[in-house]
């Protein structure tokens, strides 16, 4: 049973647009979400991260919103750039537990 | 070396091969974790080292078995794989095993079963 599950599988953004991935969970008991992005050839690395007290979170370029009565989380990148073109990670973590629960990915391409 | 070391890079092995695949963390973490990536799935938790003991065990069949010296160093011994064991094999480290302590992974081992 997937615990995750993210949306859309692939996204073509213009640079300088917006791009937007989505995530949705079911366990309440999740308390963690993390977004990785990961290049070819490399391992995932964190980028944004929030807890479920905070409906927002914004890094730079990068923005986590946070519904906790829906069950639901997205990452925002603003003024993409073909930089940012890479396979983005939506999880999940227990408040008592070790493993990170990943989506699927998104493979983020941004054309110049 | 700097951040999370794995080696080899790519593997190739029969099925009646034994061969290990090792990570090093250069970061002074207390936590290591083996991953799987497999296309089209999400990634999967096979294995957490707390301190060098062993905190989980994700229903992960025996012909994969970890082993964690010290705090630096994770092996994955494998024996007798099948072909649908064919991904990348992650390693990652953290400062502790729980929630919220960030995981910084390895650039993976391409694994290929023939």
């Amino acid at each position: 049973q997937q615990q995750v599950k993210q949306s859309p599988q692939s996204l073509i953004v213009q640079k300088g647009g917006i791009s937007i991935i989505n995530c949705a969970y079911e366990n309440t008991a999740f308390d963690y979400f993390p977004w990785y992005q990961q290049f070819p050839g490399k391992g995932p690395a964190l980028l944004i991260a929030i807890r479920p007290d905070v409906s927002e979170k914004k890094e730079g370029r990068f923005t986590i919103s946070f519904n906790k009565s829906a069950k639901q989380f997205s990452l925002h990148i603003m003024d993409s750039q073909p930089g940012d073109s890479a396979t983005y990670f939506c999880a999940a973590q227990l408040n008592s537990g070790y493993a990170l629960n990943f989506g699927k990915g998104t493979s983020l391409l941004v054309t110049p | 070396e700097t951040g999370v070391t794995q080696t080899p890079r790519h593997l190739v092995m029969g099925m009646t091969n034994k061969k290990s695949l090792k990570c090093e963390q250069h970061l002074g973490h207390n936590a290591m974790y083996w991953y799987k990536q497999s296309a089209k799935k999400p990634l999967e938790l096979m294995f957490v080292y707390s301190l060098e003991e062993r905190v989980e065990n994700n229903s992960v069949p025996s012909r994969f078995s970890p082993e964690c010296p010290n705090s630096s160093h994770l092996f994955l011994h494998l024996h007798t794989l099948q072909p649908e064991d064919s991904a990348l094999y992650l390693c990652a480290s953290s400062q502790a095993a729980g929630t919220g302590y960030e995981q910084y992974f390895g650039p993976g081992t391409r694994l290929t079963v023939t």
